[in-house]
């Protein structure tokens, strides 16, 4: 059974913090990894889709690092703001089944102003 | 629009009724995703077209669920004989190409079912 386990389950932080949060994923048979950025009563927005390992992608105040041989991906939010405060959700693509993704469960991200 | 719609947005249905749920993909997009998830959860994976081939419905819970995607476009998502333990956000999403592992899947806003 595939998992894929992100860390910390919640986080709260104060505007202007940079924050940074875990996604682990199966080492093997490796295709892809992505974020989502997931605002409560709204669609999840794709944020990344990151394939090589030692990756590095950036959007505005957002980035995101890839190490696939052991299984990890890190999001660091520079410079939090109220505004970045959404559950961020990581997704693995099953091996050899199309686009299915396992989903992890988030990691809900508060930024007090 | 230009997004993944979904219809009905909120269903209340009484438990052993049939629901039937619809998702609008983005125009021209080949996969079409289906799945549920439970409050503060992730989407957990239902079914899959490309085109209008179901390619994978390993995620469907019982046969009570089932899905089609007749044309190629449009899905629906149906339900029959509802239960509560059904009540979830059902969320349907499309990518451009076939099966992809690499590409983005675009998510719709979601149908809310609850089940009485």
């Amino acid at each position: 059974i595939l998992n894929v386990e992100q860390s910390p389950q919640s986080l709260h932080v104060q505007e202007g913090d940079s924050t940074n949060f875990t996604c682990s994923f199966p080492s093997s048979n490796f295709y892809a990894l992505h974020w989502y950025r997931w605002e409560t009563a709204k669609s999840p927005e794709a944020l990344f889709v990151m394939t090589l390992n030692g990756d590095e992608k950036k959007k505005g105040r957002i980035s995101a690092t890839l190490n696939t041989k052991e299984g990890y991906s890190y999001l660091y939010i520079k410079g939090s703001q109220p505004e970045d405060s959404a559950t961020y959700l990581c997704a693995f693509p099953v091996y050899n089944q199309g686009g299915k993704l396992i989903f992890g469960q988030g990691t809900e991200l508060s930024v007090k102003p | 629009g230009a997004g993944v719609s979904q219809s009905p947005r909120y269903k209340v249905t009484k438990r052993g009724q049939d629901v039937a749920l619809r998702c609008d993909p983005i125009s021209g997009h080949v996969s079409l995703y289906w799945y549920r998830q439970a409050l503060g959860q992730g989407p957990e994976f239902l079914t899959y077209f490309n085109y209008e081939a179901q390619q994978d419905k390993s995620g469907l819970p019982n046969d009570r669920f089932s899905a089609e995607r007749p044309e190629g476009s449009i899905s629906t998502l149906t339900i029959q004989r509802t239960e509560q333990r059904d009540s979830a956000m059902y969320r349907c999403a499309s990518s451009l190409v076939a099966g992809g592992s690499t590409d983005t899947q675009y998510f719709g806003p979601g149908t809310r079912l609850t089940v009485l």
